[in-house]
């Protein structure tokens, strides 16, 4: 059975840090580019980053370029959001997906506020 | 960024009605888009991909259409699990960008 479990959300203030991982398992996770979409609360989807199969690329949107980074671990079938400088606007369900599979996590719910 | 734009924001439609939702995108994206459905609490689900093509066991009642810059979700005769948000997404430029969401609602 194909799983995408994302954990590390919680609350946060304004300016602090957070990283949230995914760890995948019922299929080839090295194979497979990885990607971070979001959801605010009560609003649609919006993408956030992917990761190449090897790590060697990395993609963002620009509202979280130099503040988030995308990382993987082929050897322990994870990847990782390094969230930093986090704002209010960064409130949202972080959902870790495998776009080519359409395989999604169930989501992790982070929320800046002070 | 490429924006996508879908119509309508909202729709009240029957048991039984054919349901048409369009999506248009700034600039040529070929048949690089996707749909998908999202229901409240879940995570969303692809229903088309390159436009037209069908996702493994999803009903045949969904189909999709368009290249360039206008798409269309057609649902044929819509059920009761189908009431759900529909969100296209474009991924022929980055970054990937959705649509802003199709809210179907029951009349």
């Amino acid at each position: 059975e194909v799983q995408l479990v994302e954990s590390g959300g919680g609350l946060v203030q304004p300016g602090g840090s957070l990283r949230l991982s995914c760890a995948a398992s019922g299929f080839t996770f090295s194979s497979y580019w990885m990607t971070w979409v979001r959801q605010a609360p009560g609003k649609g989807l919006e993408w956030v980053a992917n990761i190449k199969e090897d790590g060697s690329e990395k993609n963002y949107v620009d509202s979280v370029k130099g503040r988030f980074t995308i990382s993987r671990d082929n050897a322990k079938k994870s990847v990782y959001l390094q969230m930093n400088s986090l704002r209010a606007e960064d409130t949202a369900v972080y959902y870790c997906v495998t776009v080519s599979l359409d395989y999604w996590g169930q989501g992790t719910q982070v929320t800046v506020s002070s | 960024d490429i924006q996508m734009t879908q119509s309508p924001s909202s729709l009240s439609a029957s048991v039984g009605d054919r349901v048409t939702i369009t999506c248009r995108a700034s600039q040529g994206i070929r048949s690089d888009l996707g749909w998908y459905q999202q229901k409240p609490g879940k995570a969303p689900k692809r229903l088309i991909y390159a436009a037209s093509s069908l996702q493994s066991g999803v009903p045949s009642r969904f189909s999709g259409s368009g290249s360039g810059t206008e798409f269309t979700l057609t649902i044929s005769s819509l059920q009761p699990e189908d009431f759900a948000t529909y969100y296209c997404l474009q991924h022929d430029r980055y970054p990937p960008t959705f649509g802003q969401g199709t809210k179907v609602e029951i009349k």
